[in-house]
């Protein structure tokens, strides 16, 4: 197992178009999240996932915002109408039992 | 509010030079301190977990401390690859156990 797995690592998108990523985690690891970065910030929590149960939303995840982790495997978030305000790198993470979470290599969006 | 910061934001280092980097934090209740480090463009590398003061660890060249108010990642020798930003991040005892980062300190080593 080579670690958390995230597809595509680049995507640039045209300002209201909508986008998906997607996030394979470190196999038997039932915790994912996903995470936002802008430059020069940390990451910032956006969503978490036990199995395939949504169980915490930031404030920052607007309704554009959806994430699904079907069969509490692979996740995937989707923004709609995507806006300038979203480019940034989308990271995903997983833990085993709520301990140490290890990060996937990221998504760079830009919202042209 | 929680909330970490992390001092200094940038430090520039000559090889072989030691230095200390800071995480000051305010939370509700704390269950964990990470260390992470991430190079341009790639995702955060797990470096240390702290769970308690008085806690310390370390791995080569860096060496993580835990007080109840602040952490410190001493960089001991440090080398050129040692070029990273670090971030310093908290686990609360409420929630869910997301992570709570602090903006980084972004480290240049010089040979």
């Amino acid at each position: 197992d080579t670690g958390v797995s995230q597809n595509p690592r680049h995507k640039i998108t045209k300002r209201g178009q909508n986008v998906t990523f997607r996030c394979d985690p470190i196999s038997e690891h039932n915790r994912l999240y996903w995470y936002r970065q802008t430059l020069g910030q940390g990451p910032e929590f956006l969503t978490y996932f036990q199995n395939e149960a949504q169980l915490e939303k930031s404030r920052l995840l607007s309704d554009r915002f959806s994430a699904e982790r079907p069969k509490g495997s692979f996740s995937t978030l989707e923004i709609q109408r995507t806006e300038q305000g979203d480019s940034a790198m989308y990271l995903c993470a997983s833990s085993p039992q709520g301990d140490t979470q290890y990060f996937g290599p990221g998504t760079r969006l830009t919202v042209l | 509010e929680d909330q970490v910061t992390q001092s200094p934001e940038a430090l520039r280092l000559q090889e072989g030079e030691s230095s200390s980097l800071n995480c000051s934090y305010t939370v509700s209740g704390l269950r964990g301190l990470f260390w992470y480090r991430q190079d341009p463009g790639k995702g955060p590398e797990f470096l240390f977990t702290l769970y308690s003061a008085g806690e310390e660890k370390e791995k080569e060249r860096l060496k993580a401390t835990l007080t109840k108010k602040e952490s410190f990642l001493h960089i001991t020798a440090p080398k050129p690859e040692d070029s990273a930003t670090y971030l310093c991040a908290v686990q609360l005892l409420t929630g869910f156990q997301k992570l709570v980062f602090g903006t980084g300190t972004r480290l240049l080593v010089s040979p």
